[in-house]
């Protein structure tokens, strides 16, 4: 039984880029959220997928958006790179009201 | 705004020794509170609380929530150095599939 995989798992990219990353739930799991976690801190929520509708946003600009597919991955796009992006980046497979289980991760990079 | 204090934020002790690591939450409509185990990357799932005073145990490992007093505890018996990581505490809340996340505490177990 597969976990939640993310993909790529590290990711260097330039101060004004696009980048997108990627999520696959795990198995029977059909909502997916995603998280920023920098450095010593713990992670922050930047929104949540379900019925591949956006159905709750955190604190994060314009410049990060989501979809979510059929299949019920999903995609992590951030526009417009600054420094401060650079983060790890977690996505997280649920079934409502239970628990979160976390993937890997995706560490970007941006110089 | 909805908040979750953990402390300390960093704790080293011997191999052999039990440690109570604390989470404090501020929060509108609460649902329950979550404890995750980050060694590397992905924060693996411990335990969920809903409900006051009922312990969860798992192996060494247990915790209780007091929805009186707002806190939670992780304590951890006969510590190994496998029990070093970052250990994360998160509420969710009422109506939302999101997490807020505390700081985590960074437990170094030393032989």
């Amino acid at each position: 039984d597969a976990g939640v995989t993310q993909s790529p798992t590290h990711l260097i990219k330039t101060r004004g880029q696009q980048v997108t990353l990627r999520c696959s739930p795990k198995s029977g799991h059909d909502t997916v959220s995603w998280y920023q976690q920098a450095l010593g801190q713990g992670p922050q929520f930047i929104f949540q997928y379900y019925e591949e509708e956006e159905r709750q946003r955190g604190n994060f600009p314009d410049r990060f958006s989501g979809h979510q597919f059929p299949n019920y991955s999903s995609e992590l796009n951030v526009n417009a790179l600054l420094l401060g992006d650079s983060a790890l980046y977690l996505c997280a497979s649920s079934l409502v009201g239970g628990p979160l289980h976390f993937g890997n991760g995706t560490r970007l990079t941006v110089t | 705004e909805d908040k979750v204090v953990q402390s300390p934020l960093s704790l080293v002790v011997h191999e052999g020794d039990t440690v109570t690591l604390n989470c404090s939450y501020e929060v509108t409509n609460f649902r329950s509170l979550l404890w995750y185990k980050q060694e590397k990357k992905a924060p693996t799932f411990l335990f969920m609380l809903t409900s006051s005073g009922i312990e969860k145990k798992s192996g060494r490992l247990s915790s209780i929530l007091d929805k009186k007093e707002l806190f939670s505890i992780l304590n951890i018996t006969a510590t190994q150095t496998g029990d070093s990581a970052i250990y994360l505490c998160a509420v969710r809340i009422q109506g939302a599939q999101k997490l807020v996340f505390g700081q985590g505490t960074r437990l170094t177990i030393n032989p």
